[in-house]
């Protein structure tokens, strides 16, 4: 069983579309992130959410809006792409914010045209 | 403000030879916790080993062991016998233990395991 997935794990898209990423987790987990990994593998925190709560929103461009529809879902959607977007959008779950192991999802590898 | 830093983009090591990888933080927060990750070719991250701040002893699972050094704020990754399957990517992390507990990642260490 798949703890932490994602779908879908390949999107290739033109500039200006919208288009969401799907993240579920099934380890009874309370907090979720979103971190997005450039070409040079740096990664870093974009949002999370505990409990359907928002708890971080980094500074991340507003076309970019997370939605958790219950704790075990963390969706991304994306408007507006720019080239820029192009990289890994990971999710992530922690049984509890301050959780001692966050476990990742396989990664969405967003290629933006 | 809290950072990390990873200061080799690359390390190689032969086969069944240990490899340490460094790893050194900064933060003024009393309590954080201190992670190891791994990123094969695949891409996924893979969760090795985990120590927290107020940990007395150092953390080891398996052939992976972090040697924490506070005063010097460093937490190394130690591989012993390394395998051909080693050669990944490793990220340090960091949590801070209060606000919104936020993780902040290194730049990342590719290890390369030689025959």
């Amino acid at each position: 069983d798949t703890a932490v997935s994602q779908t879908p794990k390949y999107l290739v898209t033109q500039m200006g579309n919208d288009k969401s990423i799907k993240c579920e987790q099934n380890l009874g987990h309370d907090t979720m992130y979103w971190y997005k990994q450039d070409s040079k593998k740096f990664l870093k925190i974009m949002f999370s959410y505990n409990n359907k709560e928002l708890i971080i929103n980094e500074t991340v461009p507003n076309r970019f809006s997370p939605k958790s529809p219950d704790k075990a879902h963390l969706n991304l959607h994306i408007n507006s792409l720019e080239l820029g977007d192009s990289a890994v959008y990971f999710c992530a779950s922690s049984l509890l914010a301050g959780g001692d192991t966050q476990y990742f999802g396989p990664g969405t590898r967003l290629t933006v045209l | 403000a809290q950072k990390i830093t990873q200061t080799q983009p690359g390390m190689f090591v032969q086969e069944k030879e240990a490899v340490t990888l460094d790893c050194t933080y900064d933060t003024s927060d009393p309590s954080y916790g201190l992670f190891w990750y791994k990123q094969p070719s695949s891409g996924e991250m893979i969760f090795l080993i985990y120590q927290g701040s107020y940990d007395q002893q150092n953390a080891t699972e398996g052939r992976y062991s972090l040697n924490f050094q506070k005063a010097r704020k460093s937490a190394n990754l130690v591989i012993s016998a390394s395998q051909l399957g080693d050669s990944a990517m490793y990220f340090c992390a960091m949590r801070s233990n209060r606000g919104t507990y936020k993780y902040i990642f290194g730049t990342g260490t590719r290890l390369k395991v030689l025959a």
